[in-house]
């Protein structure tokens, strides 16, 4: 069984287009998060929540715009799609306060 | 601003071998650090972590050694096998919560057989 998944695993859309990307937790955790890496393998994260509340939103443009329906579920929606959205997308989950993040393995959205 | 980074993003070594990535940090307050590999196509996965009352804390197989005097800690790899060649990161929890984790650039270890 998958820990924490996301779906699509690769999404290649043109400019201009919304996407969505998926997650979902089966680990009974209460905190989720987006984290974005870039073509040097830079991971930063993007935004956090904690039983569906937001608690971290690190500057993100507000073209992504997180949805959380439920503690296992955070999906990340992205408006007016640009070149340099592209990136792997990864969804995380753990308990509130601790270190050991559980991560998906990667959503890669390339935008032409 | 509050960083951390790898000295070499690059370590090539022998299957057997023992192998060591270094990470430097720069916040002081830093009171949580966590070692994370990275498999091609896949999410890092958690190997140990480190408080920063501990020097020193042992896996099977890795160590992670922490200088606070340097802000300096290092995964050490014993015996290091094929399987593990990946990009590894340090990660600094910066004594927050919710996981606000700033990563470390990465160093790609490969292993030759």
């Amino acid at each position: 069984d998958t820990a924490v998944s996301q779906t699509p695993k690769y999404l290649v859309t043109q400019m201009g287009n919304d996407k969505s990307i998926k997650c979902e937790q089966n680990l009974g955790h209460d905190t989720m998060y987006w984290y974005k890496q870039d073509s040097k393998k830079f991971l930063k994260i993007m935004f956090s929540y904690n039983n569906k509340e937001l608690i971290i939103n690190e500057t993100v443009p507000n073209r992504f715009s997180p949805k959380s329906p439920d503690k296992a579920h955070l999906n990340l929606h992205i408006n007016s799609l640009e070149l340099g959205d592209s990136a792997v997308y990864f969804c995380a989950s753990s308990f509130h306060s601790t270190g050991e993040l559980f991560f998906g393995e990667g959503s890669r959205l390339t935008v032409l | 601003g509050e960083s951390v980074g790898l000295h070499l993003p690059t370590l090539s070594v022998q299957e057997g071998d023992n192998s060591i990535i270094n990470c430097a940090y720069s916040n002081s307050a830093s009171d949580y650090f966590i070692w994370y590999k990275q498999e091609s196509g896949k999410g890092p996965q958690f190997i140990i972590d480190i408080r920063s009352n501990m020097d020193k804390r042992q896996g099977q197989r890795v160590t992670v050694l922490l200088n606070k005097t340097v802000k300096h800690l290092s995964l050490q790899i014993a015996a290091t096998q094929p399987g593990d060649s990946a990009v590894y990161f340090c990660a600094d929890a910066g004594g927050t919560s919710y996981g606000k984790l700033t990563f470390g650039q990465g160093t790609i270890l490969t292993v030759h057989p």
